[in-house]
């Protein structure tokens, strides 16, 4: 079964150094999601992208987090500077076209920042 | 975007049935309900989704009364494994985002 990829797993990172996180979705999928899930607390979606164009992004601190999809198949999200409030968990998730509550998630990358 | 309410934690024992009910007063007439699983440190997991009546998988079934402003998801016969959060959702395909709850804490005890 086909699976959406995330790299890495794992981050420790120290406040204000830059860190980046890439995301593979399924073959065939237009839509990627990034979220953000702290401890505890249900995922929220951070940045939403048809094929290379940002949908909504309404939720991403755009001061310290960007996003790209450049060529409509895989993504990285970026924090610059990571502050300590940043540790949470990242989910990469994507959709068939017009399937956005059919959702497949990543393992997610589990960022802790010091 | 309709706004949902499920308890926060239900404990079970293995091999008994698990109900659990979503409130969602506020439906839209295109919105469809749909729910996720998700395992500590993995990412949630799409199980079934309905429109109204009763919906069945390999995983579990879901029974939506006729006013649809509530929804009940029945796993049979739980697992240890199926310890997890479980997630409501309510929305159409069209617009606006999915939005997680809080999500019920399932516990299965041996």
């Amino acid at each position: 079964e086909a699976e959406v990829a995330q790299s890495p797993r794992y981050k420790i990172t120290e406040k204000s150094q830059a860190v980046a996180f890439w995301c593979d979705p399924i073959s065939g999928h237009a839509t990627l999601y990034w979220y953000r899930q702290i401890l505890g607390q249900g995922p929220e979606l951070l940045v939403q992208f048809q094929d290379e164009s940002v949908v909504d992004d309404s939720q991403l601190p755009k001061d310290r987090f960007s996003a790209e999809r450049l060529k409509g198949v895989d993504s990285t999200l970026k924090i610059q500077p990571a502050e300590l409030g940043d540790s949470a968990m990242y989910l990469c998730a994507s959709s068939l076209d017009g399937e956005r509550y059919e959702q497949y998630f990543g393992p997610g990358t589990r960022l802790t920042v010091t | 975007l309709a706004k949902t309410t499920q308890p926060i934690s239900m404990d079970s024992y293995e091999g008994q049935e698990v109900n659990i009910t979503c409130s969602h007063n506020n439906i839209a007439t295109n919105d469809y309900i749909t729910w996720y699983q998700q395992f500590p440190s993995q990412g949630p997991r799409f199980i079934i989704q309905g429109y109204k009546t009763k919906v069945t998988n390999e995983v579990a079934s879901l029974f939506i009364p006729a006013d649809r402003k509530s929804s009940t998801l029945s796993l049979p016969r739980v697992s240890l494994s199926d310890t997890a959060v479980y997630y409501c959702l309510v929305g159409d395909n069209q617009g606006g985002k999915l939005i997680f709850g809080q999500g019920t804490e399932l516990s299965v005890k041996p």
